[in-house]
């Protein structure tokens, strides 16, 4: 059973960092493109990130770029996603999801961030 | 940036009614389009891929069809369970986008 499981979410002051994770099992890791995808409270779903198998590209949405960064870790099977400079419209639950064949076929549970004084 | 409007926003149905939404794309995205279902407290499920693919274990209700920048999602019958938010995707270019969702209600 393909499982995603995030973490690393949390209360963080404007400007801050935070660092999610995304533990994965139950597939070979290493032959999927990964995701996140994050939701505001009461909102709907927005693209973040996305990065190869080897990390052989990475893609940004505009109103993260520059601030986010993407990466994996194909021996731990985990995906990670680095936030700086965060804002209060950073607030949101984040998912990561597995891509096959371009679509987001399994998702986590996601984590919250929330960003505030 | 490809936009994607979903309508209508809230759909308000009976069990056992057909649900029909709709998806416009500001461009043409070919067949490049999803629909996910998302129930509250839940992550999205992943329904329709490439328009008019249903996913692995979606019930044959389902059905998706169109293409270019006009795509709509069909719910046969409604079943209490189908009662959701239901966002469409586009894959157009790398850079993905979600339509805003249409929420399916109980009348």
């Amino acid at each position: 059973e393909v499982q995603l499981v995030e973490s690393g979410g949390g209360l963080v002051k404007p400007g801050g960092s935070l660092r999610l994770s995304c533990a994965a099992s139950g597939f070979i890791f290493n032959s999927h493109a990964m995701t996140w995808v994050r939701q505001a409270p009461g909102k709907g779903l927005e693209w973040v990130a996305s990065i190869g198998i080897s990390s052989t590209y990475k893609y940004y949405a505009d109103s993260v770029k520059g601030r986010v960064t993407i990466f994996r870790d194909n021996s731990k099977n985990s995906l990670y996603l680095q936030m700086n400079s965060l804002r209060a419209e950073d607030t949101a639950v984040y998912y990561c999801a597995r891509e096959w064949n371009d679509w987001f076929d399994s998702w986590g549970q996601g984590t919250l961030v929330t960003v505030s004084s | 940036e490809i936009v994607l409007t979903q309508s209508p926003g809230t759909l308000s149905l009976s069990p056992g009614e057909r649900a029909i939404l709709s998806c416009r794309a500001s461009q043409s995205v070919s067949s490049y389009l999803a629909w996910y279902q998302q129930r509250p407290g839940q992550p999205p499920r992943l329904l329709i891929y490439d328009a008019s693919k249903r996913a692995t274990d979606i019930p044959a209700r389902f059905s998706g069809s169109g293409s270019g920048t006009d795509f709509t999602l069909t719910i046969s019958s409604l079943e209490p369970e189908d009662f959701a938010v239901y966002y469409c995707q586009q894959r157009g270019t790398w850079r993905n986008t979600f339509g805003q969702g249409t929420r399916v209600e109980i009348k």
